[in-house]
């Protein structure tokens, strides 16, 4: 399995802040990267697919970037809503797997 | 707009078999070259990919469950089906249904789109 290592496991923001999150493959894994978002008690919701492509309806204020090992998700200006738990999936072989997660708090 | 809806026992047993539906709404299961996975999170952990079963019914299994894990579909009655074999109480989580991969553009991605809301599962006696 390949091992998916994110950082931070979390980190305190504030309204406004740009904040970055990284990914780290434990091999190349190309471009084969999702980001998902999840809010408490909520699914997971994919925000970033194929490491840079943003899903329809989400905010523009989001984007990620990166090939290979290592990957980050940027949110350019936080945003109440956006406090939630971000975690990182690469799709590049099976099984898929999943970064630990990084809880965006407020500060 | 796809819908997905998981359902089943919320207790099961240790050494029981966990069985959960799928049932997809706003689209046919057998419509497009989709997959339909299963993915669980026990409480305050990360996720798990447990495994998918394509349109046409083959399968991919976590080698760390595949022992375990059985995935059906019925296009019937547009579900899909997870089957958990000799639970133990490390396999108390939500479990989610999804939908993939992600098409856009006239190209498709590996990645899960729709997610159900995810249904509890504990394993106790």
């Amino acid at each position: 399995d390949i091992q998916m290592t994110q950082s931070p496991s979390s980190l305190s923001a504030s309204v406004g802040d740009r904040v970055t999150i990284t990914c780290r493959a434990g091999q190349s894994i190309s471009s084969y990267l999702n980001w998902y978002q999840q809010k408490s008690g909520k699914a997971p919701k994919l925000l970033i697919y194929a490491a840079s492509g943003l899903q329809s309806g989400v905010p523009s204020r989001f984007s990620g970037s990166g090939s290979g090992t290592d990957f980050t998700l940027t949110i350019s200006s936080l945003q109440p809503e956006d406090f939630a738990t971000y975690y990182c999936q690469q799709s590049y072989s099976t099984p898929p797997t999943f970064g630990q997660g990084t809880k965006v708090e407020i500060k | 707009q796809v819908q997905l809806q998981e359902s089943g026992p919320g207790l099961v047993k240790p050494s029981q078999t966990l069985s959960l539906t799928c049932t997809v709404s706003g689209g046919s299961i057998r419509s497009g070259s989709y997959y339909w996975s299963w993915i669980r999170q026990p409480a305050g952990k990360g996720l798990e990919w447990i495994g998918r079963i394509y349109t046409g019914g083959s399968t991919n299994y976590n080698p760390s469950l595949k022992s375990r894990v059985t995935i059906s579909v019925d296009t019937s009655k547009n579900q899909f089906s997870l089957k958990l074999s000799s639970v133990t109480a490390a396999d108390t989580a939500i479990y989610y249904c999804a939908r993939g991969p992600h098409c856009s553009g006239g190209s498709c991605y590996p990645a899960s789109d729709s997610w159900g809301q995810g249904t509890l599962v504990t394993v106790s006696s």
